[in-house]
This record gives C-alpha cells, structure tokens and sequence, in this order.
C-alpha cells in the first residue's frame, strides 16, 4: 500500500525566509506527486504538480522530485504570513485518488 | 468560480439519524468522483470511489452499508451517512476528475451529537 510521509511540523519561518516542506513516499513505482495547500476548515487546493526529476517552479513555489530518493520537496520563498497553512503531500493512486500524507503546518511570522 | 459543490457545508445532527451529503460537478460531466474524510489534525484519507452507474469501490475499514454512495448522474454523486454516531463527526471533502485534473469540493462538517 502505498504510504506518504511528511514532517507535520509546526515548522515555523519569519516573513521574507525560505520554507522548505519536505515529503517522502514508500511506492517507488508512483509517477505523479502533488502539493496541496489547505487553510483550517477549508478544502485542499492545488499548489503545484510534478512528474519528472527535477526542480519545477512557478511563482514564489518551486517544487523538486527525486524519485531515486522517493523525496519530494516544497520550497515557497519569500514567505508570507498568508502562505500559514498546512501544506499537504500526495501522489496518484491506482484509481486515481489521491493518497495524502498527514501535512506540515507551516507559520509564517510577520 | 467553483467546479465542484457540496450541500450541505455544515450539518448538526443527533445520533441514530442519517445525513445526506451531495456533490455535484458544475458545467462538467465527471465520470468518477472520490469522497474523502479528514478527522481533526490528520490527513484526507479515501474512503471511497464512485463511478456513474456502477457500485461504488470502498476502501477497507469503510462499511459500504453505513456510507452508502450514489452516482446517478454524470454531474451528482450523494453520500449518504446511516444511523450516524459521534465517531462519524468529520469533515467529508469529495472530488471529481473532469478532464484529468481533479478538482475538490468545498467539503462538509458533519458534527454528530
């Protein structure tokens, strides 16, 4: 069965610092990898995606995979106090679920 | 705006009765929608997999007679949360694949006194 682990923190930053989210995941066979952001009480929504080894960016996000590794990362510069949240990680399922790890609350301090 | 609903976004009910909870894919046909629960400072964990038309496929520990799961449309999916107890208070995110991406619900807090 596929597992996903994350640190679930509270990891905790001053405003302007890199956060840094880090992720593990036990299927060496998963091909997709997510990253979801999700406030208190609200739904998960949809950071960014990667499939391929390497550094993706947009915006302030920038994710990295390393499927040698089965590590997968979460970099959020220039942090805001509104980027507090918890921060999950997923892959794909066989049925094309998503299969979540527990999450990093991650604080931004002004 | 919003691609996938659920009514209700919040719903108090006593124990022993039964609480229905919809999801519905806007302006898309979604073939395939997923229900989630999410217990207080964990994760989302599946609970089970609805297809349009088929009997939904539920993960193991989650009693198909107790949740029960209707996809009779193309845009509805319905779950519906028998003979609730307070064990059963969590927040109920469902999602659905349109077009290959997987949008979520808004979510349901179902609170069971």
């Amino acid at each position: 069965q596929k597992e996903v682990e994350q640190n679930s923190g509270p990891l905790s930053v001053p405003e302007g610092a890199i956060a840094s989210l880090n992720c593990t995941y036990s299927d060496r066979g998963s091909q997709s990898f997510f990253w979801y952001r999700q406030y208190s009480g609200k739904s998960p929504e949809l950071i960014m995606f990667i499939y391929s080894n390497g550094d993706k960016e947009d915006g302030r996000f920038t994710a990295q995979l390393n499927k040698a590794s089965q590590y997968v990362s979460l970099l959020i510069r220039d942090s805001q106090p509104s980027d507090s949240a918890t921060y999950l990680c997923a892959v794909r399922g066989s049925q094309g679920n998503l299969i979540f790890g527990k999450g990093t609350k991650l604080s931004v301090k002004p | 705006g919003a691609v996938v609903s659920q009514h209700p976004s919040r719903v108090i009910c006593k124990s022993g009765t039964s609480v229905k909870i919809e999801c519905r894919s806007l302006d898309f046909q979604a073939t395939t929608m997923f229900w989630y629960r999410q217990f207080p400072k964990q994760s989302l964990m599946l609970m089970a997999t609805s297809n349009e038309g088929s009997k939904a496929t539920y993960e193991q520990g989650v009693e198909k007679d107790k949740f029960l799961i209707n996809h009779a449309s193309l845009t509805l999916s319905t779950l519906t949360v028998t003979s609730a107890h307070p064990e059963d208070s969590s927040f109920y995110i469902c999602s659905a694949i349109i077009a290959g991406e997987q949008f979520f619900g808004p979510g349901t807090r179902l609170t069971v006194l």
